[in-house]
């Protein structure tokens, strides 16, 4: 199976900060139709996972713009411009290339 | 709005099996797939499995020997059962729907339900 990592597992930031995870894949996630198979959630405190980014960049719908997804092939980035105290939760990485799908292991972002 | 509800017991003995239901509203389960995800308590996020509304399946492969999800879409519900559990099976587990665009992410999730293995 594909394993994601995740770095740091813990980002504190100061509101208005920039603040940026990084996820590594075992394996390219480029799909040959020229995609990344890579989706970034994140689960409030208390709450399930909600998605945010789709094909390594692509925001769902309701997703502030201040979240960005970039990469390609086995390294990948989630980039929020300037954090805000809603962002605080745990945020994962989940490939979607086969099966079985698996996440990294999470990075909990607090608010300094 | 689509919404989704996990129900079934919080408590299984070990060794038993656990089952789990999911049921959809505000939406048909046509033309979707839907997964079971779990997650441990103060732990990260595991994929069970997903079946497509017309049944066919696909599970985890350290999951698969125990899994067995179904649906009945004429109920808009789909199930887990997860034989044999041990605690290592304590979680909490959701239902998620995928969406039917790019890498068919989970778009939609239910709330959770907490499912204790103890005798």
């Amino acid at each position: 199976e594909i394993v994601m990592t995740q770095s740091p597992l813990s980002l504190p930031v100061t509101p208005g900060e920039p603040a940026s995870i990084s996820c590594r894949s075992s394996q390219s996630l480029l799909h040959r139709n020229g995609y990344n198979y890579l989706d970034w959630y994140l689960q409030k405190p208390g709450q399930s996972p909600q998605l945010l980014i789709f094909l390594g960049s692509d925001r769902a719908s309701g997703v502030p713009d201040r979240f960005s997804g970039s990469g390609s092939g086995t390294d990948f980035t989630l980039t929020i411009s300037r954090v805000e105290a809603e962002d605080v939760g745990v945020y994962y990485c989940m490939h979607a290339l086969e099966s079985p799908r698996t996440f990294g292991q999470g990075t909990k972002l607090e608010i300094k | 709005q689509v919404q989704l509800q996990e129900s079934g017991p919080g408590l299984v003995k070990p060794s038993e099996t656990l089952s789990l239901t999911c049921t959809v509203s505000g939406g048909s389960m046509n033309g979707y797939y839907w997964s079971w995800i779990r997650q441990p308590p103060g732990k990260g996020l595991e994929w069970i499995g997903f079946i497509h509304f017309t049944g066919s399946t696909n599970y985890n492969p350290s999951l698969k020997s125990r899994v067995s999800i179904s649906v009945d879409t004429s109920k808009n519900q789909f199930s887990l059962n997860l034989a044999s559990v041990t605690a290592a099976d304590t979680a909490v587990y959701y239902c998620a729907r995928h969406s039917n665009s790019g890498t068919n992410p989970l778009d939609y999730w239910g709330q959770g339900t907490l499912v204790t293995v103890s005798s």
